[in-house]
């Protein structure tokens, strides 16, 4: 079945700073990955998403691009706020047997002040 | 547009007993999730409906889980009998599926239960 690795479970950075998050998908076939964030005591949120037939796509501070022959994919945030602390989950969607949705298991992001 | 609604937002039983948790999507979203999150770690599906009929519950323990969504709208998970492993969150997730390219999912707060 899918499996989605995530990479790093923590990460720390200085306000203003960048960070990166990245994911490894195993379906060949997942043609959908979300982004999602998930604040203390809320369910998870969805920030940014991008399909199997685009490269790059970008949302003011966040970006995220897809490496569709390498499986690989990852969340950029730019000039990070202490709002942006939080816990980021990837994932990865097939679209066959009922659109599953597979989680990555989180990275914890501190932006320190 | 009201969110996905869950209740209760905490529980606390003692193992061996059972535990219900209800959830109302969004509104006009046919697709359900149920999805346990156990602490440090990414949601997992437990079972997926499409109005009242079950798409995926291939991750749901049926030997103790089982959850309902008899006219298509809200829905319910129970656990009986619960056991220590079943500490987490649980939470409830909707989808509109008119667009089958376009499924994004919108998740409720979430029941935290803690299973002494």
């Amino acid at each position: 079945g899918e499996n989605v690795e995530q990479h790093p479970s923590t990460l720390s950075v200085q306000e203003g700073d960048s960070a990166v998050i990245k994911c490894t998908y195993s379906d060949s076939a997942s043609n959908y990955f979300p982004w999602y964030k998930q604040e203390l005591g809320k369910g998870p949120q969805l920030i940014i998403d991008i399909r199997s037939n685009v490269g790059e796509k970008k949302d003011q501070r966040i970006a995220v691009t897809l490496n569709k022959t390498a499986k690989h994919f990852s969340l950029h945030i730019t000039e990070t706020q202490p709002e942006d602390s939080a816990v980021y989950f990837c994932a990865a969607r097939r679209p066959t047997g009922g659109f599953k949705t597979i989680f990555g298991a989180g990275t914890r992001l501190f932006v320190k002040a | 547009e009201a969110g996905v609604a869950q209740s209760p937002r905490y529980k606390i039983i003692e193992k061996r007993q059972s535990v219900a948790f209800w959830c109302n999507p969004i509104s006009g979203h046919a697709t359900l999730y149920w999805y346990q999150q156990i602490l440090g770690q990414g949601p997992k599906l437990l079972i997926q409906f499409q109005n009242n009929g079950v798409v995926d519950d291939s991750q749901l323990p049926k030997d103790r889980f089982s959850a309902e969504r008899l006219k298509g709208v809200d829905s319910t998970l129970k656990i009986q009998p619960a056991k220590l492993e079943d500490s987490a969150v649980y939470l409830c997730a909707s989808s509109h599926v008119g667009d089958p390219t376009n499924e994004k999912l919108f998740f409720g707060s979430g029941t935290q239960l803690s299973v002494l």
